[in-house]
């Protein structure tokens, strides 16, 4: 149980474009979904959290208008990244909670986005 | 100070070592502790949850919680090759009034074990 499931694993893209990446919790509901940085032998690094059908919180110094995170049902999160340069290359994760304050997070496979 | 320390390693062992894994914090507002395993270019998967002081066993996995030292422990038994991975301590607070649990990990401690 508790399986998260983060498409596309692997992203190429150009500098410029807007890539959008999913986060599903297949077989519980997701009452609040996480978004995570990695970079290469280093720790995650929480970017934002959002709520079912609630405006997510970010994390000091990451910006919302280049990350855009959506909530739309108990079992989706999307996050955007909004004209993407190859500074913006790294390791995306998700992860998902179910509802009470003592439910662990579970975390997807993540998403390597490479912007040339 | 980092809230959580953890040693990075990396940490090499012969196949069936027993290998211990530890974590110190400083918050004693900590009260949820988890064990995570990350294979590399995979996302981190939960090895271990606990919320109260003392050991809890899972199979080769035994987790160790001692609060009055804040010093969390993963021991691992009879250690495989496959059991080669990142393992990540994650500790959150308590959040009594509907919030989240917002985690903080250590570094992360990159373990080897050859055959």
């Amino acid at each position: 149980g508790a399986v998260v499931s983060q498409h596309p694993s692997r992203v190429i893209c150009k500098s410029g474009t807007s890539v959008k990446i999913e986060c599903r919790s297949l077989d519980f509901q997701a009452t609040t979904m996480f978004w995570y940085r990695q970079f290469p032998k280093k720790s995650l690094m929480l970017m934002a959290t959002s709520n079912e059908g609630s405006k997510a919180t970010y994390e000091q110094g990451v910006e919302k208008d280049k990350f855009l995170i959506n909530h739309a049902s108990l079992t989706l999160s999307t996050l955007t990244v909004t004209s993407a340069h190859p500074e913006d290359s790294s390791f995306y994760i998700c992860s998902a909670t179910g509802q009470g304050f003592d439910q662990p997070q579970h975390f997807g496979d993540g998403t390597r986005l490479s912007i040339l | 100070q980092k809230e959580v320390e953890q040693d990075p390693g990396p940490l090499s062992v012969p196949e069936g070592a027993i290998v211990s894994l530890n974590c110190t914090y400083s918050n004693s507002a900590f009260q949820y502790f988890m064990w995570y395993r990350q294979y590399s270019r995979k996302g981190p998967e939960l090895l271990m949850y606990t919320y109260s002081s003392g050991n809890k066993e899972d199979g080769r996995f035994t987790a160790q919680v001692d609060k009055s030292s804040k010093y969390i422990s993963l021991f691992i038994r009879d250690s495989q090759p496959s059991d080669s991975a990142t393992y990540l301590c994650a500790m959150s607070p308590i959040m009594f009034s509907g919030g989240y649990n917002k985690l903080i990990f250590g570094a992360g401690t990159r373990l080897a074990v050859h055959p």
